[in-house]
């Protein structure tokens, strides 16, 4: 299975900009790339996912690079209810979800 | 909808009991899966399921059964339950495999 890496924490302001990175240079090119989140005692949530294009919905936006050995999660204005455990994770035809370690996002009042 | 239930919320077990973690939802969802998330790490999948009547394993198979019966319904089974199976379980639905899933709120298990 392909693998992601994603930094362990980061903290910011409320309603600031949050720019989550995930490189995935061993991605294939039938690999989507989806973000979900995890705040605390609850189950994952689906953020986004994208496969080639830059994505938006109402939660985010995701910028893939050119060659999609990397891309970057975007919360445009970060809320208290933002704080939790974001997933950068893989999926190939197999359909299944590999969860790494993630990464805690922090955001200061 | 009441989207992906999972019951019970919490449970203990003694070494080397049985029982079984219901999971149902009620988006018509074709696939269906089972992960553990032990303490500080992220999920992992147990087994899953496209469709009624077909179940595959995941990364962590051992001590855990499925069934799929209904498109609704997808049960794990403890066959015997031991200290390393402590963890909670989250079962999750999607309309199809490479679309967002849904996860259930969790069932907190305990084994002593």
């Amino acid at each position: 299975d392909a693998k992601t890496t994603q930094p362990n924490s980061m903290e910011s302001n409320e309603e600031e900009p949050v720019h989550l990175p995930c490189n995935h240079s061993t991605i294939s090119g039938t690999d989507y790339i989806h973000w979900y989140r995890q705040l605390p005692s609850q189950g994952p949530e689906y953020v986004i996912h994208g496969l080639t294009s830059n994505v938006n919905n109402r939660m985010a936006s995701l910028a893939i690079a050119e060659d999609r050995k990397s891309s970057t999660l975007i919360l445009h204005r970060a809320t208290l209810r933002d704080a939790a455990v974001y997933y950068c994770i893989l999926m190939s035809n197999d359909y299944k979800l590999s969860f790494g370690a993630g990464t805690t996002v922090t955001v200061r009042a | 909808n009441a989207g992906v239930t999972q019951t019970p919320k919490f449970q203990v077990l003694k070494t080397g009991q049985s029982m079984t973690l219901q999971c149902a939802q009620d988006m018509n969802h074709e696939y269906m899966s089972w992960y553990r998330q032990d303490p500080g790490m992220g999920l992992r999948l147990i087994h899953y399921s496209v469709g009624a009547g077909i179940t595959d394993q995941g990364e962590v198979p051992n001590g855990y059964n499925v069934s799929r019966s209904t498109t609704e319904d997808f049960p794990l089974r403890l066959l015997s339950a031991a200290p390393s199976q402590t963890s909670v379980y989250f079962c999750a639905s999607s309309y199809a495999g490479l679309y967002e899933q849904y996860f259930g709120p969790g069932t907190r298990l305990t084994v002593t």
